[in-house]
């Protein structure tokens, strides 16, 4: 069974600290790989997409990565703000015919001013 | 563009009841997609189309369920008849391509009583 495991569930830093969070898929085989934000009551918003083929994934502040032999992603955040309180998803897709997007349970983040 | 518009915002309803969510997806995307999220199970996908025409519906939790998208602009989520075990939030999504990201809408969260 295809899954997709969020570690942790939820993390409070302070502000400006850097901070990593996890996510592990059980099928190598992935097409690409995404991560979303969700705000409280609202919907989710793509952050970044990773492709099979890379590596990595920049923007702004954000930086993720994929190791797809481990099962692997990580999403770096920099020099965090209370602004980026919010719940992390990520989502594979797997290849073949589905355009399926398997999601994490996701990462409550809380950056305490 | 206003992007992904979902209605009604909030739906409250009696067991029994038949309850019909809308989805306008954006201008020119493919593909809709419709998830269910939950607590206990997260995000799932239910269901989605392409040009149209339903391609997955193996998300689909029971034949209460039905989904129909009589145009590119227009599609909607029944439950006929409801049960409180279907409380969530029920978000639509959109792509211009099954690979590409998914920009989802603020969700509908129904309450079924």
């Amino acid at each position: 069974k295809q899954e997709v495991t969020q570690i942790p569930a939820a993390l409070s830093v302070p502000e400006g600290e850097n901070l990593v969070l996890n996510c592990s898929f059980t099928d190598s085989a992935i097409y690409n790989l995404q991560w979303f934000r969700q705000d409280p009551g609202k919907g989710l918003t793509s952050l970044l997409l990773i492709q099979s083929s890379q590596r990595e994934q920049t923007s702004g502040r954000l930086n993720a990565s994929l190791d797809k032999s481990s099962g692997r992603s990580t999403l770096y955040i920099a020099a965090s703000q209370p602004g980026d309180s919010a719940t992390y998803l990520c989502a594979v897709r797997y290849g073949g015919a589905t355009n399926k997007l398997i999601f994490g349970t996701g990462t409550l983040l809380a950056v305490q001013p | 563009d206003a992007g992904v518009i979902q209605s009604p915002r909030h739906e409250v309803t009696e067991m029994g009841q038949e309850v019909t969510l809308r989805c306008k997806p954006i201008s020119g995307h493919d593909y809709l997609f419709w998830y269910r999220q939950t607590m206990m199970r997260g995000l799932e996908l239910l269901i989605y189309f392409n040009n149209n025409v339903p391609i997955d519906d193996s998300g689909m939790p029971e034949d209460r369920f039905s989904a129909k998208m009589p145009n590119a602009s227009f599609s909607t989520l029944k439950i006929q008849p409801s049960e409180p075990r279907d409380s969530a939030v029920y978000f639509c999504a959109s792509s211009l391509s099954g690979e590409a990201t998914q920009y989802f809408g603020p969700g509908t969260r129904l309450t079924v009583l």
